[in-house]
């Protein structure tokens, strides 16, 4: 168990690109959850997959941003038609969790995101 | 909506001193879970401690403990004999069931040798 592994860990692109990061949640967490942290704040979440089910959506994911999580194991963010205010930390978490349940969130160490 | 609230953006301590982090938070639900995470400088953010709000006894992990007063809606963080390590961010959260945390903006712990 290697702990929720993110790439990359840094990305620079220029304003109107596409980028797409990764995340490797623990093996036998079925939920993961993406957040966004930017200087100076707390993680804000931004999406929620339990298993392959992508069950929660905050209004902060607009429509340039689409989350996947094929066959219920690793997951992909991409950010379309990126824009200087996507720049930020993107956090992935994950859990093991059942009905009410959740045990903690175990967090990777980000991707630093930097529109330029 | 529920909001989480750290007053304090930074406080510093002397090695081996005591320190406590205050945290309030705003919610209508009576049952949920708050935490304290920790997140050193470009590491990760890691579990500090936990507690249910239908219990009634503050939690206590080593050297860290919290004192939670749920009519005031309030989680402090206590450390006790602060190490160099404790240096980082420490953010307040809440959560729902198996909803997603709501984070305050967090408190910077220094740590003075």
């Amino acid at each position: 168990d290697t702990g929720v592994s993110q790439d990359p860990r840094h990305k620079i692109t220029k304003r109107g690109q596409n980028v797409t990061f990764r995340c490797d949640p623990i093996s036998e967490h079925n939920r993961l959850y993406w957040y966004r942290q930017t200087l100076g704040q707390g993680p804000e979440f931004l999406t929620y997959f339990q298993n392959e089910a992508q069950l929660e959506k905050s209004r902060l994911l607009s429509d340039r941003f689409s989350a996947e999580r094929p066959k219920g194991s690793f997951s992909t963010l991409e950010i379309q038609r990126t824009e200087q205010g996507d720049s930020a930390m993107y956090l992935c978490a994950s859990s093991i969790g059942t009905g009410r349940g959740n045990t903690e969130a175990f967090f990777g160490q980000g991707t630093r995101l930097t529109v330029v | 909506a529920q909001t989480v609230t750290q007053s304090q953006p930074e406080m510093s301590v002397q090695e081996a001193e005591t320190v406590t982090l205050s945290c309030t938070y705003d919610t209508s639900e009576s049952d949920y879970y708050l935490f304290w995470y920790k997140q050193p400088p470009s590491r990760q953010m890691i579990l500090v401690i936990r507690q249910e709000a239908y219990k009634q006894q503050n939690a206590t992990e080593n050297r860290f403990s919290v004192n939670f007063q749920k009519a005031a809606k309030s989680f402090s963080l206590k450390i006790s004999d602060s190490q160099l390590g404790d240096a980082a961010m420490y953010f307040c959260a809440y959560r729902r069931w198996s909803y997603q945390l709501t984070f305050g903006k967090g408190t910077k712990l220094s740590v003075i040798p």
